[in-house]
């Protein structure tokens, strides 16, 4: 079945770069996500990527998908403060027989961020 | 804000209590989802509509009972609950019954005691 993980825990200085990583193991995705979740609130949909493609750049989030080795990966470029909050790594598969796409969702990195 | 909005955002309910979550979603989307957040465990999906039929019913427990009067609204009731249910309930959104993108709402913490 389809498995997502994520290390669990991130800890960078304020202005440095951060890289989360994320592994999937099902070759039919169709999308990839990125979800940030604050302290007490629900997902925010940062970014996602279509299966076809290797990068996505908005802004100071850069995506990397290598799709032969099942891997993804978010870059925050000039981290700041506000970045500190849990960020998931899901991926959306076909399902056979069912009518929608289904996620799937890693554990979740917690990314703090130091003065 | 993300277009999709649940209510309430805390509840505390004992374990003989009927309570309901309620989502709603301004998106226009016609497929509505819910989720359960416990700590140390990846997002579970309990329930999928799309146009207003369930879809996916992921082995839920009958205490849970899902309803979807419209596109727009979602609820759930919640009836003799045990303190393991006790977590995070998401409710989400999308276009389409293909569930690509999904919008997510602030959440329900819910406190059974």
């Amino acid at each position: 079945g389809e498995d997502v993980e994520q290390s669990l825990f991130l800890s960078v200085r304020e202005g440095d770069s951060s890289v989360i990583n994320c592994t999937y193991t099902d070759s039919s995705s169709t999308y990839l996500y990125w979800y940030k979740q604050e302290p007490g609130a629900g997902l925010q949909l940062l970014t996602y990527i279509f299966s076809n493609m290797d990068m996505k750049q908005d802004q100071r989030l850069t995506v990397l998908l290598n799709k032969k080795d099942k891997h993804l990966s978010l870059r925050i470029a000039d981290t700041q403060t506000g970045d500190s909050a849990i960020y998931f790594c899901a991926e959306s598969t076909r399902a056979g027989g069912t009518s929608y796409g289904k996620l799937t969702f890693g554990q979740g990195t917690i990314l703090t961020v130091h003065p | 804000e993300t277009g999709v909005t649940q209510t309430p955002r805390h509840l505390v309910m004992g374990m003989t209590n009927k309570k309901s979550l309620k989502c709603e979603q301004h998106l226009g989307h016609n497929a509505m989802y819910w989720y359960k957040q416990s700590a140390k465990k990846p997002l579970e999906l309990m329930f999928v509509y799309n146009f207003k039929e369930q879809t996916e019913n992921n082995s839920v427990p009958s205490r849970f009972s899902p309803e979807c009067p419209n596109s727009s609204h979602l609820f759930l009731h919640l009836h003799t609950l045990q303190p393991e249910d006790s977590a995070l309930y998401l409710c989400a959104s999308s276009q389409d019954s293909k569930g690509n993108i999904q919008y997510f709402g602030a959440g329900t913490r819910l406190s059974v005691l």
